[in-house]
């Protein structure tokens, strides 16, 4: 069984630039999440996908962020315009059931200058 | 606000001993809780669970206790092996409500297991 597939594994963009990171769930899995870890603190949740649906996105941390996960399958979290606070590792993880069996992709390490 | 907190940053523990991971918490709403191991370069992969209404998880070398009037979980590992070292983050969440997908994390404990 494929894992959780994250890209790119890196990406340095130029504050004000624009960057789209993309996750591919385990197939058949229709919970969705992304999380960040900010400068080795801890990992923060950001939001919550059933199928395509939002069903939390209370940590999304503002409108510079949106998430999108068109037909239910692979997710893309876009960044736009990126700030320097905005580095950090961005994890994606997929679950049959929520709270159980949460299987993290390898993460992406979006560095802002 | 840190409602999950791993106050120990790191242990160092000798290879055949206990390891003892500790993590406290505050929202009096979780009802579940995880262990979650990360090596560098890598997703954190999950370890063990623990639901509110049980107070030991075990799983091989691998136990959690919850004490709940303390708000308080630990992970015990024994014998630690030098493959154990990694950073170990406590996590939990809350089965009901609209965020029942949602886990917290505290900071992470960073154990290293010496031959």
């Amino acid at each position: 069984e494929a894992g959780v597939t994250q890209f790119p594994s890196h990406s340095v963009i130029e504050k004000g630039q624009t960057v789209t990171l993309r996750c591919d769930p385990i197939s058949g899995h229709d919970n969705l999440y992304w999380y960040r870890r900010v400068m080795g603190k801890e990992i923060k949740f950001l939001l919550h996908f059933v199928k395509e649906s939002k069903q939390d996105e209370s940590g999304m941390p503002n409108n510079r962020f949106l998430a999108e996960r068109t037909g239910g399958t692979y997710s893309t979290l876009k960044v736009q315009p990126a700030e320097l606070e905005d580095s950090g590792v961005y994890f994606c993880a997929s679950s049959l059931m929520t709270l159980y069996g949460y299987t993290f992709g390898s993460g992406t390490r979006l560095t802002v200058v | 606000d840190q409602q999950v907190k791993q106050n120990s940053p790191s242990l160092s523990v000798q290879e055949g001993r206990i390891s003892i991971l500790n993590c406290d918490y505050t929202n009096s709403m979780f009802d579940y809780f995880l262990w979650y191991k990360k090596y560098p370069a890598e997703g954190p992969t999950f370890l063990i669970s623990i639901s509110s209404i049980k107070d030991k998880n075990e799983d091989g070398r691998f136990t959690v206790f919850l004490n709940k009037s303390a708000k308080h979980l630990s992970l015990h590992i024994v014998p630690s092996q030098p493959g154990d070292s990694a950073v170990y983050f406590c996590a939990a969440g809350n089965a009901g409500g609209t965020s029942y997908g949602k886990l917290t994390f505290g900071q992470g404990t960073i154990l290293t297991v010496h031959p």
